[in-house]
């Protein structure tokens, strides 16, 4: 079985663009969750989404935006990027209701100069 | 809001001695689920072991195994006979309910002296 797929694995912006990630999930799995990761703010809930829905929403700014499509399959997308965005963004996936937890992904690291 | 607490930055151990990592949490719900993830510098988060906030049996994964003390919200790791393999970063996290986002603690960075 395949696990959480992130691409790409590194990324290297310029202030002021856009970005866009992607995941995809464990095979049948319908619930993708993102979070960022910074030796500052440590890891911190972005958005998740089920059935191409959002359900969840963490605290940050209408910058940061995501969606899923019909297969799962996920992309979150960061516009007007800041030198503060630079983090490692984790993607994970579980089945809704699931109680044994999520599966993450490796992450993109994206690095804003 | 729920916290979760690691108040060990970084722990050390002697390969095939045994340690403890320290995790308390704050909620004010009465089920939820509690989680030890590892992160090696692979950078993926793997999940090591779970506990549901409504067994009172401490859950236990082969050398892995939780203190869960749900009064005084504890939720400790100890990790038996431990290898180099298991040197990580190891984060706590809490779920309130099945779905929910998951909350993390600012983890443990644990080293492996063989």
């Amino acid at each position: 079985k395949a696990g959480v797929t992130q691409t790409p694995r590194y990324l290297i912006k310029t202030r002021g663009q856009q970005v866009t990630l992607s995941c995809s999930p464990i095979s049948g799995h319908r619930s993708v969750s993102w979070y960022q990761q910074t030796p500052g703010q440590g890891l911190q809930f972005l958005f998740e989404y089920f059935s191409e829905t959002q359900r969840n929403k963490g605290n940050f700014p209408g910058r940061f935006s995501g969606r899923q499509f019909s297969n799962s399959r996920s992309e979150m997308n960061v516009s007007t990027l800041e030198l503060g965005d630079s983090a490692l963004y984790l993607c994970a996936s579980s089945s809704w209701g699931e109680t044994y937890g999520y599966t993450f992904g490796s992450g993109t690291r994206l690095t804003v100069v | 809001a729920q916290t979760v607490t690691q108040s060990q930055p970084e722990m050390s151990v002697q390969e095939a001695e045994t340690v403890t990592l320290s995790c308390t949490y704050d909620t004010s719900e009465s089920d939820y689920y509690l989680f030890w993830y590892k992160q090696p510098p692979s950078r993926q988060m793997i999940l090591v072991i779970r506990q549901e906030a409504y067994k009172q049996q401490n859950a236990t994964e082969n050398r892995f195994s939780v203190n869960f003390q749900k009064a005084a919200k504890s939720f400790s790791l100890k990790i038996s006979d431990s290898q180099l393999g298991d040197a990580a970063m190891y984060f706590c996290a809490y779920r309130k309910s099945s779905g929910d986002k998951l909350t993390f603690g600012t983890g443990t960075r644990l080293a492996v002296r063989p």
